[in-house]
């Protein structure tokens, strides 16, 4: 069981927009500690997608953004296209554990 | 560009022990924390510790303290995560990745290939 939540699926039709959650506590995104989110394609290593929030990597279409309120965060996808199906893993730091911690991961489909 | 080159896939028995490579090139070695991950077949990803190769300061997740031993020599640019005595929970595939910005907020910034590990009897 992993200590960030995401819902194990979302789906999306092309050109549409598609949002996926991670819920922590106050020990890790309630404590104020950065929000990152990776995309893993089928066999690939994870590559990052946001950092600290909502920041992009120079080469990540502006189609993703992050955001984080309270004990929670989101990546928004808009415009989805074939190419975005994939596993998305957002990360944080949780002080409780003293450890790097990841969501259990979320398996995008375009329909 | 900043590249992470991983050692190539072991296949060993419980028990054994094994030393598997992260080749660093493209920027200052030193001056970066560098993450072990660990992905078992269909889930998610677990970080197992970090060390920054500057002064080998290493820190475990306490669910991997005593399991695994990390290392990092600048003379070769290359970090190390080895077992004294593989278990079949071992299994998985173990990625090394660069960590930006400070260590309680870092960030992942560029991944090795991965490294598949197989521990069977």
């Amino acid at each position: 069981q992993s200590v960030l939540t995401q819902p194990p699926s979302v789906s999306g039709a092309p050109g549409q927009r598609a949002t996926i959650s991670c819920t922590g506590s106050s020990s890790n995104i309630g404590a104020h500690f950065d929000v990152h989110w990776y995309q893993q394609l089928p066999g690939t290593a994870p590559k990052l997608l946001i950092y600290g929030d909502n920041s992009r990597p120079s080469g990540v279409p502006d189609r993703f953004s992050g955001s984080k309120s309270g004990t929670s965060a989101s990546l928004a996808i808009t415009g989805l296209q074939a190419e975005d199906e994939a596993d998305y893993y957002c990360q944080s730091y949780d002080r409780s554990l003293s450890a790097y911690v990841f969501g259990g991961g979320t398996r995008l489909t375009v329909l | 560009e900043v590249q992470l080159v991983q050692s190539g896939a072991e296949e060993k028995k419980p028990g054994e022990s094994l030393k598997i490579s992260c080749k660093a090139s493209g920027y200052n070695f030193p001056n970066y924390w560098i993450a072990w991950v660990r992905q078992k077949p269909g889930r998610g990803l677990e970080c197992l510790g970090i060390i920054s190769p500057g002064d080998s300061d290493t820190r475990y997740s306490p669910s991997f303290q005593g399991q695994v031993t990390i290392s990092a020599d600048k003379s070769v640019t290359t970090a190390y995560m080895q077992w004294k005595s593989l278990k079949a929970s071992d299994n998985g595939i173990y990625f090394c990745a660069r960590m930006t910005g400070v260590t309680t907020t870092g960030w992942f910034d560029t991944w090795g290939q991965g490294t598949q590990v197989t521990v069977s009897s």
